[in-house]
């Protein structure tokens, strides 16, 4: 298989604060990753997709401005939760695709404050 | 509207029985189905994959089947064990694409 690693696992901080979720493929080089939101007891919710060295696309609905995405790297991309609120708080998950199969990382759990 | 429907929120099995849980998509355009397995508050873990050109396949105690007519997949879990209990997504889409996920089916294995 293929390992995907996020950090931090999970994070606690205040309102209006900005928060860093890294994501990365440990033994394979990945050009698209992709960044998922679950809700408790609902599905994952794709927020958006990030290709190696160009912008994300981001799916309806989610704020590029608010959820900033960078893939600086074939083995890295962060998403920035900038001027954090408490409806912010959920478990965000990463995968990166190898061939024809995604491997998903271990997810981070945000509490806003 | 869903694309990929999992129309069981919830699944109760004696262990050692046999667990089926269902998928039906509507984009007829979709080549490539999964099912991923999750515990809480940890990512998804991939299980196998089936590819439109095929009706089935396994893999070890894992058997999915495609009905390509019927829009439909299924996962077969044989024999079922507690460990087993989880929250099971399908996922379909085209290879090289992203995927669409259902809601999720969460299985209970009953000792």
């Amino acid at each position: 298989g293929a390992v995907v690693s996020q950090h931090p696992s999970r994070v606690i901080c205040k309102s209006g604060t900005s928060v860093k979720i890294e994501c990365r493929s440990l033994d394979f080089q990945a050009t698209t990753m992709f960044w998922y939101r679950q809700f408790p007891k609902q599905s994952l919710m794709l927020m958006a997709t990030s290709n190696e060295g160009s912008k994300a696309t981001y799916e309806q609905g989610v704020e590029k401005d608010k959820f900033l995405i960078n893939h600086a790297s074939l083995t890295l991309s962060t998403l920035t939760v900038t001027s954090a609120h408490p409806e912010d708080s959920s478990f965000y998950i990463c995968s990166a695709r190898k061939v024809d199969e995604q491997y998903f990382g271990p997810g981070t759990r945000l509490t806003v404050t | 509207d869903q694309q990929v429907k999992q129309n069981s929120p919830s699944l109760s099995v004696q262990e050692g029985r046999i667990s089926i849980l269902n998928c039906d998509y509507t984009n007829s355009m979709f080549d490539y189905f999964l099912w991923y397995k999750k515990y809480p508050a940890e990512g998804p873990t991939f299980l196998i994959s089936i590819s439109s050109i095929k009706d089935k396949n396994e893999d070890g105690r894992f058997t999915v089947f495609l009905n390509k007519s019927a829009k439909h997949l299924s996962l077969h879990i044989v024999p079922s064990q507690p460990g087993d209990s989880a929250v099971y997504f399908c996922a379909a889409g085209n290879y090289g694409q992203n995927f669409v996920f259902g809601p999720g089916t969460r299985l209970s294995v009953l000792p």
